[in-house]
This record gives structure tokens, sequence and C-alpha cells, in this order.
């Protein structure tokens, strides 16, 4: 159980457009999802933490403009990198929690390997 | 603020010999603490967790850590490393305030020698 997914698990986009990145909770109500944004070799980077039917929260540094997330649903939320530039090419992971599971403990997607030319 | 140190960002290891790689905390309430592995372009799979149920914690594949709240340390251990075991092992603390919020340490790469 609790099994997360990602779509696309690679996209490659040209400068300028924009991507859109889906995390779905298959088997339980995510009431709340988080993005994460990873670069190579280095630790997982919490961007927002989105809570289903309300406005996410962005960590400290990150454009809000640039990275709009969506929580329409218990089940989707998604990120979409918008005129994306090649800075924006990294590896983005979403995990999604429901209130009723205890400790905290959160269940990761596969990632999303976003590459912009 | 609660936060995570990993020490050491490669810790090499034979096959057959011990794993041990470190994790200290930092938090003003009682944490929850993780340990997950990440293998190359995949996403985090859960070890083990620390819940405050038992300091002595047994997961997957063979791991357990210790919760010592003295030393603020919850250091992952394997009695036998396996090839399969080479990844990057992340540990992660979260609080019962603040939204939920997980942070992860810089993560250990655990490298295992034939």
């Amino acid at each position: 159980g609790a099994v997360v997914s990602q779509h696309p698990s690679w996209v490659i986009c040209k400068s300028g457009t924009s991507v859109k990145i889906e995390c779905r909770s298959l088997d339980f109500q995510a009431t709340t999802m988080f993005w994460y944004r990873q670069f190579p070799k280095q630790s997982l980077m919490l961007m927002a933490t989105s809570n289903e039917g309300s406005k996410a929260t962005y960590e400290q540094g990150v454009e809000k403009d640039k990275f709009l997330i969506n929580h329409a649903s218990l089940t989707l939320s998604t990120l979409t990198v918008t005129s994306a530039h090649p800075e924006d090419s990294s590896f983005y992971i979403c995990s999604a929690r429901d209130l009723v599971m205890p400790y905290n403990e959160q269940f990761f997607g596969p990632g999303t390997r976003l590459t912009v030319l | 603020a609660q936060s995570v140190t990993q020490l050491g960002s490669h810790v090499s290891v034979s096959e057959g010999a011990l794993v041990l790689l470190r994790c200290n905390y930092s938090s003003s309430v009682p944490p929850y603490l993780f340990w997950y592995v990440q293998y190359p372009n995949q996403g985090l799979q859960l070890l083990l967790k620390y819940t405050s149920a038992a300091t002595l914690v047994k997961g997957i594949n063979g791991f357990e850590a210790e919760f010592k709240k003295s030393e603020t340390s919850f250091h992952l251990t394997k009695p036998s490393a396996h090839m399969s075991d080479a990844a990057e092992y992340f540990c992660a603390v979260s609080e019962g305030t603040g939204g939920f919020k997980t942070i992860f340490g810089a993560g250990t790469r655990l490298f295992v020698k034939a």
C-alpha cells in the first residue's frame, strides 16, 4: 500500500516553455503533498507544501510564480514549471501523506527528471 | 528549528563488513526520525523510522538504527554489507508541529567493494 506515482518520469523541453508534472497517491488520500527538488549528488530541498483545497506554502527562496502548485483533489497534485530555463533542470520528487498516517511518514514518488535545453 | 547532520558524504566498506552511517539531529521537541535509501534516478524508499516506541529500530533489508537522546544521534547500521546496499542514504527529521515538514540530511553515498 501507500504508493505514489509521478508522471512523466522524464521530460525534455525547450527554454521558455512550461512543463507540468503530476503526482498521484494511488491507494490513499493525500491530504498533504510535498514537492522537492534534488540536484545531482545533493540532498532533497523542500520547495513547497500543499494541502488539498488550499494554496501551497512555499519555502523561502522558491519563486511562487515560477513553480505553480495545484492540489485540487485528495489524490492529485501538480507542479508546473513556467517559462522553464536550463537552470531549472533538476530531479523533482513529490511525496504524500495523509493525516491519519502516524509519525509524519511520507511516501515518495519515483521522481521526474526535467531537462531544459 | 530542526536540522540533520550526516557525517561523511561517502562511506566505503567491503562486502560482508559492518555498515555504519552516522546521523545527528537537532530538534526542539521529541522528533520523528527516518532513514531513507535512494537508488540512482529513483525516489526515496523508507528503511526505518523512530517514533518513540523503542530506541532500537529494525528496518528492511537488515538495517537497524538506535536512537540516543543523550547524543542526539540516530546512526544506521547493518551487520554485513551486500553489494546491493550500494546507494545514497538520507537521514531525516520531522517534528509534530510546523506543518509536518521533514528535513533531510545531505546524504551519504555507500560504496560496497567486492
